[in-house]
């Protein structure tokens, strides 16, 4: 099955700077989709960008798709301690609502 | 609007014994999800219900482990007998339609630790 990978696996950054993450994937997707994970808690979505967009925003996050190069990034702009946390990306394939996650990037934001 | 329910949080036992975790998805959600999760890896998915029927398990050990979700909404996942790698996580999630269709919804999971 695909699966997202991201990159970098870990960052650490101070309070008030912008943290990117990469994701990649394999085959074709119907929307790919980032979700947040505090720890010891469940996950939390943050944002879906379909096949046909190219940007999206929510709030301090923004999200770019390339399906020619097959990748994605997650920008936090802005960081705040309370963004520490797993960010893990997921696409989803045409015809279910099957999800493939990837391994996730722990992101530190030092106050 | 209540978010999806699990239990228990937290479960310790031996090895070759037997565990079930239950979850209650989100009101009127017809797609519900248990995944695992591993110490710093992310959630694979184990099985895919859609109301009543799995629409995909092609990756639940069936030797062990067995999932039902009965009358279309509650759901309990069983394995029997525990190994030590199904130490993990086990998230349960739920889908609907409309708006937010394909967004998951998780619950806190519940946290197995086999010795």
């Amino acid at each position: 099955s695909q699966q997202g990978e991201e990159d970098p696996q870990a960052l650490s950054i101070q309070e008030g700077e912008n943290a990117t993450m990469n994701c990649s994937y394999k085959t074709s997707i119907n929307n790919l989709q980032w979700y947040r994970q505090n720890s010891g808690r469940g996950l939390v979505h943050l944002i879906l960008i379909r096949s046909n967009e190219r940007e999206k925003h929510s709030g301090r996050l923004r999200v770019t798709l390339d399906t020619s190069k097959k990748s994605s990034s997650l920008l936090i702009t802005a960081s705040r301690a309370a963004d520490t946390a797993s960010y893990f990306c997921a696409t989803a394939n045409y015809g279910n609502n099957r999800l493939a996650f990837g391994k996730g990037n722990q992101v530190v934001v030092i106050p | 609007e209540a978010g999806v329910a699990q239990s228990p949080r937290y479960k310790i036992i031996e090895k070759r014994q037997s565990v079930a975790f239950w979850c209650n998805p989100i009101s009127g959600h017809a797609t519900l999800y248990w995944y695992q999760q591993i110490l710093g890896q992310g959630p694979k998915l184990l099985i895919q219900f859609q109301n009543n029927g799995v629409v995909d398990d092609s990756q639940l050990p069936k030797d062990r482990f067995s999932a039902e979700r009965l009358k279309g909404v509650d759901s309990t996942l069983k394995i029997q007998p525990a190994k030590l790698e199904d130490s993990a996580v086990y998230l349960c999630a739920s889908s609907g339609q409309g708006g937010r269709a394909g967004e998951l919804f998780f619950g806190e999971g519940s946290r197995l630790t086999v010795l």
